[in-house]
């Protein structure tokens, strides 16, 4: 059964970058048909999506975050990662990686809170 | 961007009642719209695809409807575990959300 995690830190101080990780159990992300994508979660509201990536690294990034997001694959094909960059507090959120298909979100890890404070 | 528009904000409903939750968009999306329950402290879940076509798992209570800018997500008899929070999602122009509606017992 496929599971994805999410791990990094928890806490990034203002202007730098946040890296996060999601692992991919019970399957590879080369035999799957899916995208790869983050969607993050302030405290309290609603859902935006970051960027998603695909088995041939072809990414896709929300034009509003588009200069400061990059999804990438790793080496491993068990993996793929967000960085974010410049950030700010309004970056806080609970950061999640999902697979999408046909453009919906089917699979979701549980979630990583990450704090933007000094 | 697409903005998703749902309403109302909060619905106090009781147990065994249908309710009909609302989500509207700016600009036609078609029928590219899925439906997702999101329960305190977990990642949200997909109820409903293609603006009518249920997730696998989901029970049959749960229905969608609607295309082009208005949309609507019926539960025909609220299970306790029903009460959550739903929010619509568009997938024609990258991918929106609304801001949520959050089902409360009354």
């Amino acid at each position: 059964q496929l599971q994805l995690q999410e791990s990094g830190p928890g806490l990034v101080r203002p202007s730098e970058t946040l890296s996060l990780t999601c692992t991919v159990a019970g399957g590879s992300i080369s035999n799957i048909s899916y995208y790869w994508g983050w969607v993050r979660q302030p405290p309290g509201k609603g859902l935006e999506w970051l960027g998603s990536i695909y088995s041939d690294e072809t990414t896709y990034y929300n034009p509003s975050l588009k200069s400061r997001v990059t999804v990438s694959l790793g080496t491993s094909m068990t993996q793929f990662s967000l960085h974010l960059t410049s950030l700010t507090a309004a970056d806080t959120a609970v950061y999640y990686c999902a697979t999408s298909l046909g453009g919906t979100f089917r699979l979701w890890g549980r979630g990583a809170l990450v704090t933007v404070s000094s | 961007e697409v903005v998703m528009t749902q309403s109302p904000a909060t619905l106090s409903v009781s147990a065994g009642e249908r309710v009909t939750l609302s989500c509207r968009a700016s600009q036609s999306v078609s029928d590219n719209l899925a439906w997702y329950q999101q329960k305190p402290g977990q990642a949200p879940r997909l109820l409903i695809y293609g603006a009518s076509s249920r997730a696998t798992g989901i029970p049959a209570r749960f229905s969608g409807s609607g295309s082009g800018t208005e949309f609507t997500l019926t539960i025909s008899s609220l299970q306790s575990e029903d009460f959550a929070l739903y929010y619509c999602q568009q997938y024609k122009t990258w991918y929106t959300f609304g801001q949520g509606t959050k089902l409360e017992i009354k």
